[in-house]
């Protein structure tokens, strides 16, 4: 079946240091979302993307969607303790389907 | 306006009950998605429904996991017989009709003593 893998499981970072994070799929996926979840809280989307190369901002987080929709990173630039959370990427293999979750990106920041 | 909800927010229950997990979705939101979320891992998808219909029952682990959604609105997911393997974190999410985000509720933590 379907499998989405994240690397790093954990990562810490220095505040002000940027990062990366990656999620691969074992298939071809039609979207992949990213999500955020704070320490004892649940999961808050923030971005979705579709196309095949697609890059998308959100202020100093990157999302970009690779050529053969396989993988996608989230890169984020000048950490800052409030990015402090647990990144999710969640694929899908047909447009309105259920998400297959990976199983996230811890984040520690140091001040 | 009002967000997912989900209740109750804990449950201890004894190996071999019975537990039902509620969940009310915001106000026309057709799809609803119920997930169980273990420790330190990503949620794992079980149940889906768009209105009253169950589209997608797939992740459901065993047949002791029953979820049904009869008005189209609050859903319900019940669990026979709990184990302790059941012992998780279950999150329920909807979805406006043409848009992929999803909103989550806050979640049940499920413990099985």
């Amino acid at each position: 079946g379907q499998q989405v893998m994240q690397i790093p499981q954990y990562q810490h970072v220095q505040e002000g240091e940027d990062f990366t994070t990656y999620c691969n799929s074992s298939t071809t996926l039609s979207n992949i979302q990213w999500y955020k979840q704070r320490p004892g809280g649940h999961p808050v989307f923030l971005i979705q993307l579709v196309k095949s190369g697609e890059v998308k901002k959100q202020k100093r987080l990157t999302f970009q969607f690779g050529e053969a929709k396989k993988n996608s990173s989230l890169h984020i630039t000048a950490t800052q303790t409030t990015d402090v959370g647990t990144y999710f990427c969640a694929g899908r293999t047909d447009s309105w389907g259920k998400l297959q979750f990976g199983a996230g990106t811890q984040v520690v920041v140091t001040p | 306006g009002a967000g997912v909800s989900q209740s109750p927010r804990y449950k201890v229950a004894k190996r071999g009950q019975d537990v039902a997990l509620r969940c009310d979705p915001i106000s026309g939101h057709v799809s609803l998605f119920w997930y169980q979320q273990a420790l330190g891992q990503g949620p794992e998808f079980l149940t889906y429904f768009q209105n009253e219909a169950q589209l997608d029952k797939s992740g459901l682990p065993s047949d002791r996991f029953f979820a049904e959604r009869p008005e189209g609105s609050v859903s319900t997911l019940k669990i026979q017989r709990t184990q302790q393997e059941d012992s998780a974190v279950y999150l329920c999410a909807s979805n406006r009709q043409g848009y992929n985000e999803q909103f989550f509720g806050p979640g049940t933590r499920l413990t099985v003593l």
